[in-house]
Order: structure tokens, then C-alpha cells, then sequence
């Protein structure tokens, strides 16, 4: 059964930092596209960053160059590094799962729960 | 600003069909043939309803379907019940990103 596990939200001051955690079950991390989504409190899904099964990683705008994604193959986790948070990064932040079977991440088909972060003094 | 509009609500009556576009704001979003549609319950993660603009997953209800025409596409939910109200995304991959919609809450009167 697929199954995708987050960890390590919580409260952070501006300018500090996390690292949230998506522990997964059911596939391998290493041979699957994986994402993280975060969605602020009563707003909509925003797109964050892809891990591809190749090690390439992309980023929103929004993050580049203060997030960080990468995964553990001996633990099966999926990582997000985050850095020099701002206020407008508090969200409930999900780890997703591509299809294997697709060559293009064009959907998800698995979510986990999500993970709440709140960036605040 | 998202590349992909959507209202941001309808309402339909148990039983009626409703149909939410999703409109490509960017010239560069292309043939627009990827486009998925995900349902968010409150409190909920996302919950995959169509790929690849009418394909739905297994275990997804037939009530469910998805269309496009150009620059829009739709997702038509047919025989309206109580537990569809929720919020419905629309999402288009482009160039290693993905976009979504800002969110249609549909109301179930």
C-alpha cells in the first residue's frame, strides 16, 4: 500500500529554519518523481519543488535558493530543507507522489496528510 | 498569479450537473493536454480526479468527467450529492513546474 508520511512542521521565527520530512511506504523513493505543495491557511495549492528519479530538482520562484529538496534512499524519506523563512511560507506543506510509470510529472496520485508550518515572532 | 483561472465558486441542486472551467491566462501554456483535476475536502489532502484532461483514476465515481476546448478545460460533475461539496483544482504541468487553478468551492444546495 502507498503511503507518504509528513514530519517536522512547526512554529519558526522569520529568518529561521526546518526541515520537513515525507516518509514514504509502498514504493522507493529513488525511482519516483516526488514533489512538495504547500497550501496557506484558506488559500490555494501552490506547487513548491520536484526531486526527479535522476536527482534533478526544481523550484517555484517563491523558494528558489532558500529551499532545499532531496531524499534518503537507505531511509525512504523525501526532504525539504527550509531556509531564511518569511511569514508568507506559513502553509500546510504535502509531500506527493508522480506515477511511476510516467517519464513527465504530469499529476499526482498519492498525497500524504500534510505538515502544518507556521512562520512567526 | 496563477496561469490558470477558475471561479471561485458554483452551486448546483442533488441530482443537476455542474461543469467548472479551467481557462490558460499564458500563451505559452500550450496544447494544454495534461491538465488534472484534484477534489479537497476541509481538512483534507488533495484527492486525485482526472488526468490527462478526461481520464479518471480507478475508484474514481464515472459522475466525474473532464473535457477541453482550446485554452479551456472542464470538469463536469453529474448527479450532484451531498458529499461532492468541496473545492476542485485544476492543474497544468509546463517546463518542469506545476500550476494550479486558485480553487472552485462547489456548494451542494
Amino acid at each position: 500500500e502507498v503511503q507518504l508520511v509528513e514530519s517536522g512542521g512547526g512554529l519558526v521565527q522569520p529568518g529561521g529554519s526546518l526541515r520537513l520530512s515525507c516518509a514514504v511506504s509502498g514504493f522507493t523513493v529513488s525511482r519516483n518523481y516526488l514533489a512538495w505543495v504547500r497550501q496557506a491557511p484558506g488559500k490555494g495549492l501552490e506547487w513548491v519543488s520536484f526531486i526527479y528519479n535522476d536527482g534533478n530538482t526544481h523550484y517555484a520562484d517563491s523558494v528558489k535558493g532558500r529551499f532545499t529538496i532531496s531524499r534518503d534512499s537507505s531511509k525512504n524519506t523525501l526532504f525539504l530543507r527550509m531556509d531564511s523563512l518569511r511569514a508568507a511560507d506559513t502553509a500546510v506543506y504535502y509531500c506527493a507522489r508522480v506515477p511511476p510509470w510516467l517519464q513527465v510529472p504530469y499529476y499526482f496520485d498519492f498525497w500524504g496528510q500534510g505538515t502544518l508550518v507556521t512562520v512567526s515572532s | 498569479q496563477s496561469a490558470l483561472t477558475q471561479p471561485a465558486s458554483v452551486s448546483g441542486s442533488p441530482g443537476q450537473s455542474i461543469s467548472i472551467p479551467c481557462t490558460a491566462t499564458r500563451s505559452d501554456i500550450g496544447g494544454f493536454f495534461y491538465v488534472s483535476w484534484y477534489q479537497q475536502h476541509p481538512g483534507k489532502a488533495p484527492n486525485l480526479l482526472i488526468f490527462e484532461v478526461s481520464n479518471r483514476p480507478s475508484g474514481v465515481s464515472l459522475r466525474f468527467s473532464g473535457s477541453k476546448s482550446g485554452n479551456t478545460a472542464s470538469l463536469t460533475i453529474s448527479g450532484l450529492q451531498a458529499e461532492d461539496e468541496a473545492v476542485y483544482y485544476c492543474s497544468l504541468y509546463t517546463m518542469n513546474t506545476i500550476q494550479f487553478g486558485g480553487g472552485t468551492t462547489l456548494t451542494v444546495l
